[in-house]
């Protein structure tokens, strides 16, 4: 059946350090990935998409990357602030065009 | 304006109670969704439209009902729910399929 995991349920880090959180995926062959902040009691926030031929994608201090060999995305967060402590959300589009699927997440905390 | 709004913000019913979640965007996105979201789980989508027809259910029970009146507006009726259907309940929308979702900061709804 198709999964996506999440490296870890939670990731602490320190303030200016560079935070990496995992997604991988089994099961799928997606035509894009998706990440997502979520902050406690409120709707996600779309950050970056990658489609399946790229490789990298910046913006500001966030770069995604996307092997579809290896079945994994990496999601980069350079220079890190407390303010960056949140969910994040990685997300595929399951079979069916519109449904996306999204995976468990990783509590990000960044501590001054 | 890239905003959807969900009202209520908040919702206690009773199990026999009658009530309707409504949800707004005004971007012009042609796909609207809904998602239910336990704690510390991540969104699970219930029901997509695109361009006002029904795409996806994702086997929702029918004491759930969606209706899109028109392309801007995405309601969610309940009946007779149970204490476990208590949850945040997403809305969010998207231009087409492969493209970026956004959400609405949701409805904490509990069952009583």
């Amino acid at each position: 059946s198709q999964k996506i995991e999440q490296n870890s349920e939670a990731l602490n880090i320190q303030e200016g350090k560079t935070a990496t959180l995992t997604c991988n995926y089994t099961n799928y062959s997606p035509a894009y990935l998706q990440w997502y902040r979520q902050d406690p009691g409120r709707g996600p926030v779309f950050l970056l998409l990658i489609r399946e031929n790229e490789k990298e994608k910046r913006k500001e201090r966030l770069k995604v990357t996307f092997d579809t060999t290896l079945k994994q995305s990496l999601f980069h967060i350079t220079a890190s602030q407390p303010a960056d402590s949140a969910t994040y959300l990685c997300a595929l589009d399951g079979t069916g065009g519109f449904k996306t699927i999204f995976g468990a997440g990783t509590r990000l905390f960044v501590k001054a | 304006d890239t905003e959807v709004t969900q009202t209520p913000k908040h919702l206690v019913m009773g199990m026999t109670n009658k009530k309707s979640l409504k949800c707004e965007q005004h971007m012009g996105h042609r796909a609207m969704y809904w998602y239910k979201q336990k704690a510390k789980k991540p969104p699970e989508l219930m029901f997509v439209y695109s361009y006002e027809k029904l795409s996806i259910n994702e086997s929702v029970p029918s004491r759930f009902s969606p209706e899109c009146p028109n392309s801007s507006l995405l309601n969610l009726h309940l009946h007779a729910l149970q204490p476990e259907d208590s949850a945040l309940y997403l809305c969010a929308s998207s231009q087409a399929e492969n493209t970026e979702a956004f959400f609405g900061q949701g409805t904490r709804l509990t069952v009583v």
